[in-house]
Formats: structure tokens, C-alpha cells, sequence
């Protein structure tokens, strides 16, 4: 069974640019999650899909990030324009169903460092 | 908010030696709390995953302990091996289906 996949997996991109990042779970997978490590801190929740909705973007930063989930499959998690401070390793997780989650864990992409210069 | 804790930042261990790992948690009000590890440039391993009804759990050389009471969980590590160096994360789950992680152990184990 492949497991979560993340590309690119390194984007270097100057400040103002559009990045795209996208994260394919594991088929069959309804929950997808976007997480974020910047630069001495902590891993960080941005959002939850539950299939192509959004069932919690609470920890997206601002306006300048755009996740999306089109026919529940892959996401994809847009920074237009990108700021210096966006540079950190964003994690994408995911899960069969909630209860899955709460028995089994996440399992985690290899994350796609981004740096922003 | 629940906030997690991990002590200590960085370790370093001669090979053999057994260590603990250290995370705690402000919030008791948790589904369960896994402990992951990552190496650099890699994304994170799922090692151990303890519900929140549970005390402890094992896998091989890895030993878990949660007390959910005091907020507290140990990640015990026999006979450490050179393989063993990478960073420690722990991290629980709320209600909200989503995961607190804490900083982080790196852990350096030395032949």
C-alpha cells in the first residue's frame, strides 16, 4: 500500500511568488490534513478534509493560503503571495475515517520543505 | 489550549545506554497520544500510539507510559543504537481531530 506522498518535496521561491503544494493521501483515505513546521517551533495544525470538505481550517494563518480537495482524492495547498515568514517543512497526514484516526494515528507524508527567499 | 511539553530538547547517549524520553501536556482532556520520530530530511514515523484509557504500550525496544491524570508520558528506549539518532516527537489528539505536538528531542546516540 503506498503510503502519503507530498511533491515537490524542497521549493525554493522568491518572496511575492505562487507556490503550490500537493499531497496525495492514501486511497481510500475520507481525512486529509495540512500541517506546517516553521523554522524552532512546533508542528502545527492548518486545516481538515473530509473528502472534498473543509471540516476545520482553523489553524490556516491567512488569506494568502488556499487548500483545496477537488473529488475528495489529492489536495493541494496554495501560498500566493509567499512571505518570507511561509518558509518552514508543511506535512500533509492523513486518515481512513475520525474513529480510525483515534485508534490507529495518522499516517504522515514526508513533508515539502519550502523556503522562501 | 493545550500546549505540549518535551524535555529534554537534545540528548546525547553512548550506544547501550538506556534513556527516556520526557512530553507533557496541559490538557488531560485527550483521545489518545502518539509518539513519532523523525529523521532529517524525512517525514515522521508513527512509533507508538497509546489511547487514552491505556497506561502503557510496546513495540520492541520501545516502551510508552501515559498518565493522563498528571498529563504526562515517557517514551523509554533499551539498549539505544547509532540507528536510533533522530528527533522524538510527541503529540496528543483533542476532540477537535487534530493533533498538539511538542518541539521535539533530538537524540544523538554514539558508537
Amino acid at each position: 500500500e503506498a503510503g502519503v506522498t507530498q511533491f515537490p518535496s524542497h521549493s525554493v521561491i522568491e518572496k511575492g511568488q505562487t507556490v503550490t503544494l500537493r499531497c496525495d493521501p492514501i486511497s481510500g483515505h475520507d481525512n486529509l490534513y495540512w500541517y506546517r513546521r516553521v523554522m524552532g517551533k512546533e508542528i502545527k495544525f492548518l486545516l481538515h478534509f473530509v473528502k472534498e470538505s473543509k471540516q476545520d481550517e482553523s489553524g490556516m494563518p491567512n488569506n494568502r493560503f488556499l487548500a483545496e480537495r477537488t473529488g475528495g482524492t489529492y489536495s493541494t495547498l496554495k501560498v500566493q503571495p509567499a512571505e518570507l515568514e511561509d518558509s518552514g517543512v508543511y506535512f500533509c497526514a492523513s486518515s481512513e475515517t475520525k474513529a480510525t484516526a483515534s485508534l490507529n494515528g495518522y499516517t504522515f507524508g514526508s513533508g515539502t520543505r519550502l523556503t522562501v527567499v | 489550549k493545550q500546549e505540549v511539553t518535551q524535555i529534554p530538547a537534545a540528548l546525547s547517549v553512548p550506544e547501550g545506554e538506556n534513556l527516556v524520553l520526557n512530553c507533557s501536556f496541559t490538557d488531560s482532556a485527550i483521545y489518545n497520544l502518539q509518539w513519532f520520530r523523525q529523521d532529517p530530511g524525512k517525514g515522521l514515523t508513527s512509533l507508538l500510539l497509546i489511547q487514552s484509557s491505556q497506561r502503557e504500550q510496546t513495540s520492541g525496544r520501545l516502551n510508552a507510559s501515559l498518565d493522563k491524570s498528571s498529563g504526562r508520558s515517557t517514551l523509554y528506549i533499551a539498549a539505544s543504537q547509532p540507528g536510533d539518532s533522530a528527533t522524538y516527537l510527541c503529540a496528543v489528539k483533542t476532540g477537535a481531530n487534530n493533533l498538539f505536538f511538542g518541539t521535539g528531542t533530538r537524540l544523538t546516540v554514539i558508537p
